[in-house]
């Protein structure tokens, strides 16, 4: 069975940068898992952050960006700001018919 | 603006079925392909089920197969979720979701609320 990992908890200091990482119990996530990243607030829609590994959502700071690093998927945000709080999720393309979320961030900001 | 809009969430008794829909508005909907995404209370994002733009193929995820359907009726640009034999563990948000391009889930529901409970 897939399973896509995520670091379950994330603490950064206003101003600093962080990077939230995913990757799979099996294996190296590539470009070809196009990798996309996706910010979820409380009683809100999931917003998208970074799709095709790198490419920023319409209306996303250039503070978040997204990358390969090693053999995961990665978030960097730079400058992080109190609003950032917030979980963080990532999905890969495991197929034609299949989609995988990891299990998510809790980023903090103090 | 690209918008959708799901209705048809609530609360259900164990083995009921519900249906779920996703009314899209702003984009050639026939023209993409559609997802469901839930969050169960206090858990992560799950994927739940895609279907082709033109209804030609649909894939679930294990957790529901055999007992979810997606479906779409492009006339009306909405897409469903017919949810059979529910269970508690199916208690979540459900979202509908675009894919923009490939994995790219854009943009989302606000969500509709499935409590299954005796």
């Amino acid at each position: 069975q897939t399973v896509v990992t995520q670091e379950p908890s994330f603490s950064v200091s206003p101003g600093g940068t962080v990077t939230l990482t995913c990757g799979l119990n099996s294996g190296s996530v590539s470009t070809d898992y196009y990798p996309s990243w996706y910010q979820v607030t409380p009683g809100q829609a999931p917003r998208t952050l970074i799709y095709s590994t790198n490419t920023r959502s319409s209306g996303v700071p250039d503070r978040f960006s997204g990358s390969i690093l090693g053999d995961k998927a990665a978030l960097t945000i730079t400058g992080a700001q109190a609003d950032d709080e917030s979980d963080y999720y990532c999905v890969l393309f495991m197929g034609r018919g299949s989609r995988v979320f990891g299990g998510g961030t809790k980023l903090t900001v103090l | 603006q690209v918008q959708l809009v799901e209705s048809g969430g609530g609360v259900v008794q164990p083995g009921r079925s519900l249906r779920l829909s996703c009314a899209a508005s702003g984009f050639i909907f026939n023209t993409y392909v559609m997802h469901w995404v839930r969050q169960a209370p206090g858990e992560g994002l799950e994927w739940v089920a895609v279907i082709w733009f033109d209804g030609s193929e649909e894939y679930y995820a294990d957790s529901v197969k055999g007992r979810f359907t997606i479906s779409r009726d492009n006339s009306k640009n909405t897409l469903y979720l017919q949810m059979n034999s529910l269970r508690v563990e199916d208690t979540a948000v459900y979202y509908c979701a675009r894919e923009a391009a490939r994995n790219w889930f854009d943009p989302w529901g606000q969500g509709t609320l499935v409590t299954v409970s005796s």
